[in-house]
C-alpha cells in the first residue's frame, strides 16, 4: 500500500495560465475526493468522484475548473486561467467502497503559488 | 448546512500536561465526527471517529474524544501530551445528508513546550 499520491507537490505558475494536477488513489478504492486549503485553514470540498462518476461538485468549483476521472483510478484537476486567489494547497483523498463514514486517506497535497 | 467550530486557534501545553482541544458542530441529522491530524507539508491523518454507538472514541497515539449530542461538542482528549504531538488538528463533520464530503473547522495549532 503505497498510500494517495499526488504530483506535482509544489507548482509555481503566472497569473492567466492553466494547470493541471494529478492524483492517484489508494488501488480499490472507488471514491475519490478533492479538497482545497489555504493558509490558516481548513479543507474545503471541491468535488467526489465515485468510480468514474462525478457525483458532487462544491460552488466552489468555479467554471475555470475541471476534474476528472476517466477510468475510475486516477484523476485530474485542472485550473484554466489562473488567479492568484487559487492559491493553495490542493488536497487528494480516497476512501474504500462502503459505508459514507469510511475513512478518507489524504495525499501530501499540491501546493499551488500563483505569481 | 453543517459546520464545525473549533475554539482556540492555538493551544500550548507543557510536554506530559493535559491536552483538550475543542470541537463543536452543527448538523440537522446525526453527525459522523472525525478528528484528523495534519504535520508541516503532509496531508491529514485520520486520528479517531464517531459514527454509531459507543460515545467515547479512542483513537491512535493515546488520543481520544466523546461526542456530546446535548452540547453538540466533540472534544479531543490526551491524557499526558509528548513533544510529537505537535501539529495542526482539524475537527471534521459528515452525515448521511451530505454524502462523502467532510466539513472540516479551522483548525488548532497544538505547541508542546519541553
Amino acid at each position: 500500500d503505497t498510500g494517495v499520491s499526488q504530483d506535482p507537490r509544489h507548482k509555481i505558475t503566472k497569473r492567466g495560465q492553466n494547470v493541471t494536477f494529478r492524483c492517484d488513489p489508494i488501488s480499490e478504492h472507488n471514491r475519490l475526493y478533492w479538497y482545497r486549503q489555504t493558509l490558516g485553514q481548513g479543507p474545503e470540498f471541491l468535488t467526489y468522484f465515485q468510480n468514474e462518476a462525478q457525483l458532487e461538485k462544491s460552488r466552489l468549483l468555479s467554471d475555470r475548473f475541471s476534474a476528472e476521472r476517466p477510468k475510475g483510478s486516477f484523476s485530474t484537476l485542472e485550473i484554466q486561467r489562473t488567479e492568484q486567489g487559487d492559491s493553495a494547497m490542493y488536497l487528494c483523498a480516497s476512501s474504500p467502497p462502503g459505508v459514507a463514514y469510511n475513512e478518507q486517506f489524504f495525499g501530501p497535497g499540491t501546493r499551488l503559488t500563483v505569481l | 448546512a453543517q459546520s464545525v467550530t473549533q475554539l482556540g486557534s492555538h493551544v500550548s501545553v507543557s510536554e506530559g500536561a493535559l491536552v483538550l482541544l475543542r470541537c463543536n458542530y452543527s448538523s440537522s441529522v446525526p453527525p459522523y465526527l472525525f478528528w484528523y491530524v495534519q504535520y508541516p507539508n503532509q496531508g491529514l491523518q485520520l486520528l479517531l471517529k464517531y459514527t454509531t454507538g459507543a460515545t467515547l472514541v479512542k483513537g491512535i497515539n493515546g488520543f481520544e474524544a466523546e461526542f456530546k449530542k446535548s452540547e453538540t461538542s466533540f472534544h479531543l482528549t490526551k491524557p499526558s501530551a509528548h513533544m510529537s504531538d505537535a501539529a495542526e488538528y482539524f475537527c471534521a463533520v459528515s452525515d448521511l445528508t451530505s454524502g462523502s464530503r467532510l466539513t472540516f473547522g479551522e483548525g488548532t495549532q497544538l505547541t508542546v513546550n519541553p
